[in-house]
């Protein structure tokens, strides 16, 4: 599976857009892009995921470059409750393990 | 909402007890994982499970094992604790679909062996 790049840190206005972004430009074809975010204390969340186009669902949008080496989240409307450790991970759709790979990640902090 | 309960948030142990961390699904999923968690580390798989008494190593099962007698129910057994298994416990369930790799996690048992 493909490695993943990004920034350790961020910080963001409450209110505004948190872009997050993350570089995997050694993706497959058949690779996923998956996000996670970890809240302080719980176990990580599920966020979005997608393969080609841009998908959005009720939590955020996720934006993927037409080669397909990098990507963004975007969370539209930070709020406090966002800070968390938001992971990116290039996975095999055809493979069943559950074997993601969570590196560092990015620590995103929303400020009032 | 699918929940992933965890038995303990916080459990303390001894050198050389035998440790059970349970882990429930309310979903019908057949797929269900052990991960550990530590700082600098990143999370990392310890066993997996397709289906009842199926059972598959993850990256690091040494001092491990599991049982998963029903499908809801997955167990990670410490054998003898030792201080190097004090870490953050994650249990996550998937269906099986496979084609989306779309973990629903526990909230975590945070296990301190002394």
């Amino acid at each position: 599976d493909a490695k993943t790049t990004q920034p350790p840190s961020m910080d963001c206005a409450e209110g505004r857009a948190a872009n997050l972004p993350c570089n995997h430009s050694t993706i497959s074809g058949n690779e996923y892009v998956y996000w996670y975010r970890q809240i302080h204390s719980q176990g990580p969340q599920y966020i979005i995921h997608g393969l080609k186009n841009n998908e959005t669902n009720e939590m955020a949008s996720l934006i993927i470059t037409e080669d397909r080496k990098s990507s963004t989240l975007i969370l539209p409307h930070a709020t406090l409750r966002d800070t968390a450790v938001y992971y990116c991970i290039v996975k095999r759709g055809s493979s069943n393990t559950g074997k993601l790979i969570f590196g560092q990640g990015t620590t995103l902090q929303v400020k009032p | 909402d699918v929940k992933v309960t965890q038995s303990s948030r916080y459990l303390v142990k001894r050198t050389g007890e035998k440790v059970f961390l349970e882990c429930v699904q309310d979903m019908d999923h057949e797929n269900m994982f052990w991960y550990r968690q530590d700082p600098g580390l990143g999370l990392r798989l310890i066993y997996f499970s397709y289906d009842v008494k199926m059972k598959e190593k993850g990256d690091i099962p040494e001092g491990y094992s599991v049982s998963r007698e029903k499908k809801e129910r997955f167990s990670l057994i410490l054998e003898s604790a030792s201080t190097n298994q004090t870490s953050m416990y994650l249990c996550a369930s998937s269906d099986a679909s496979g084609l989306n790799e779309k973990l629903f996690f526990g909230s975590g048992t945070q296990l301190s062996v002394l």
